[in-house]
């Protein structure tokens, strides 16, 4: 079981709907992160979350609209998406600031763009 | 610059036999380095790390990790292979920026175990 949370495990939308992914975590971590992964590839980087606020935007289309209501939740907006956007969306936490601790990942949103 | 490079893209065992997964960073400065292992459909999972106490790191599922300044490798290691072992393997260095930790992936090895 991991400690980081993701729903829905899997989405299917179309390129004209509004759809939502969420993210939970409750370990008191400080920063929050959204990654997207493609098949057979690493993750990449899109956003950060640093005490609620975003520190970093990896020059994600704005189609993605990331919010951090609370220091436990971390959402994720979707809107007018494009097929290439179909992959698997992570979420991770971590203590800010620390170099050597490492992020903690939820199992993933797998998003498919019809 | 922060850097990971696995060796390897792919690596295929037996069952009972030793793995070995390859990593090489280079870091301008004393590293951060964990071991990732990603299960199909699941998040990624860290097995170890390296923070400059001991070279030689134990993680989860009896894996283990040495890490050589010599060489800028942080190969991973096992003993014996189980078939719960398949899976995507990330080296991952740490780059400290703007107050967070910025993950630098190695391409991953995907690990095949045969019985």
């Amino acid at each position: 079981d991991t400690e980081v949370t993701q729903t829905p495990k899997h989405l299917v939308m179309g390129m004209t709907n509004k759809k939502s992914l969420k993210c939970e975590q409750h370990m008191g971590h400080r920063a929050m992160y959204w990654y997207k992964q493609k098949a057979k590839k690493p993750p990449e980087l899109m956003f950060v979350y640093s005490y609620e606020k975003l520190s970093i935007n990896e020059s994600v289309p704005s189609r993605f609209s990331p919010e951090c209501p609370n220091s436990s939740l971390l959402n994720l907006h979707l809107h007018a998406l494009q097929p290439e956007d179909s992959a698997l969306y992570l979420c991770a936490s971590s203590q800010e600031g620390a170099i050597n601790q490492p992020q903690h990942f939820g199992d993933g949103t797998r998003l498919s763009i019809l | 610059a922060q850097s990971v490079t696995q060796l390897d893209s792919h690596v295929s065992v037996s069952e009972g036999t030793p793995v070995l997964l390859r990593c090489n960073y280079s870091s301008s400065y004393s590293p951060s380095l964990f071991w990732y292992v990603q299960h199909p459909n699941k998040g990624l999972q860290l097995l170890l790390k390296y923070t400059s106490a001991a070279t030689l790191v134990k993680g989860i599922n009896g894996f283990e990790a040495e890490f050589k300044k010599s060489e800028t490798s942080f190969h991973l290691t096992k003993p014996s292979a189980h078939m719960s072992d398949a899976a995507e393997y990330f080296c991952v260095v740490i780059l400290l920026s703007g107050g967070y930790n910025k993950l630098i992936f190695g391409a991953g090895t995907r690990l095949a175990v045969h019985p």
